[in-house]
């Protein structure tokens, strides 16, 4: 069964400055993997996904992850972060012969001014 | 807005009692997905239907079940509601019935059992 781990339940930055949010899989098959976001009191909304095309991912907003099979790693960044990014961050594993997504556990980002 | 509607966002009800949380997919998608998400348990995946059928199921305890109808809507019954019931409950929807499509998810509805 596939499994997701995101390494840090907590990162802060200072506005302006690189992101980097870290998450290691698990999967038996060719995964599809997925990060999401979720502000304070919504819903969760897809940032971009990869599913065996480019092993770049560019995404909303300014993400993008990249697929690294040696590594089984798909991590998060962004160049610059900016206030409005505040907000738990999610990396799903899905592969295709399961129906259901696993979740890490969630990563909270504050950004400091 | 994702184009998933979940009603009620807020639900607070006593321990022992029955509540019914519905949720409309967006046009044209076929599968519905329900998610349990609780400070100590993370997103946990509860239950999915495609097309009116059950597909899959996760960690959905015997007290719940759900069920989709034939206008694609779909309800999550959740009865003999304990305290650790207390929770965000997500419905999500995408096209296909599998999940490495993308999943559009509702804004959820906030349960406290007292």
């Amino acid at each position: 069964a596939q499994s997701v781990t995101q390494l840090d339940s907590h990162v802060s930055v200072s506005e302006g400055t690189p992101v980097l949010l870290r998450c290691n899989y698990s999967s038996s098959y060719s995964p599809s993997l997925f990060w999401y976001v979720q502000h304070p009191n919504k819903g969760l909304q897809l940032l971009l996904k990869y599913t065996s095309a480019a092993t770049l991912v560019k995404g909303i907003n300014g993400f993008e992850a990249e697929f690294k099979k040696s590594e089984t790693s798909f991590h998060l960044t962004k160049p610059s972060a900016h206030m409005s990014d505040a907000a738990e961050y999610f990396c799903v594993v899905s592969d295709l012969n399961n129906n259901d997504m696993r979740f890490g556990a969630g990563t909270r980002l504050t950004v400091k001014p | 807005d994702s184009g998933v509607t979940q009603t009620p966002k807020h639900l607070i009800t006593a321990t022992g009692q029955r509540v019914t949380l519905r949720c409309s997919p967006r046009s044209g998608d076929l599968s519905v997905y329900w998610y349990q998400q609780s400070l100590d348990q993370g997103l946990q995946f509860l239950i999915q239907y495609y097309n009116g059928e059950e597909r899959a199921k996760g960690n959905i305890l015997e007290r719940f079940s759900a069920q989709q109808f034939p206008d694609l809507h779909s309800e999550l019954n959740l009865s003999s509601l304990e305290l650790g019931d207390s929770a965000l409950y997500f419905c999500a929807s995408s096209v296909g019935g599998l999940m490495n499509t993308e999943a559009f998810f509702g804004q959820g509805t906030r349960l406290t059992v007292v």
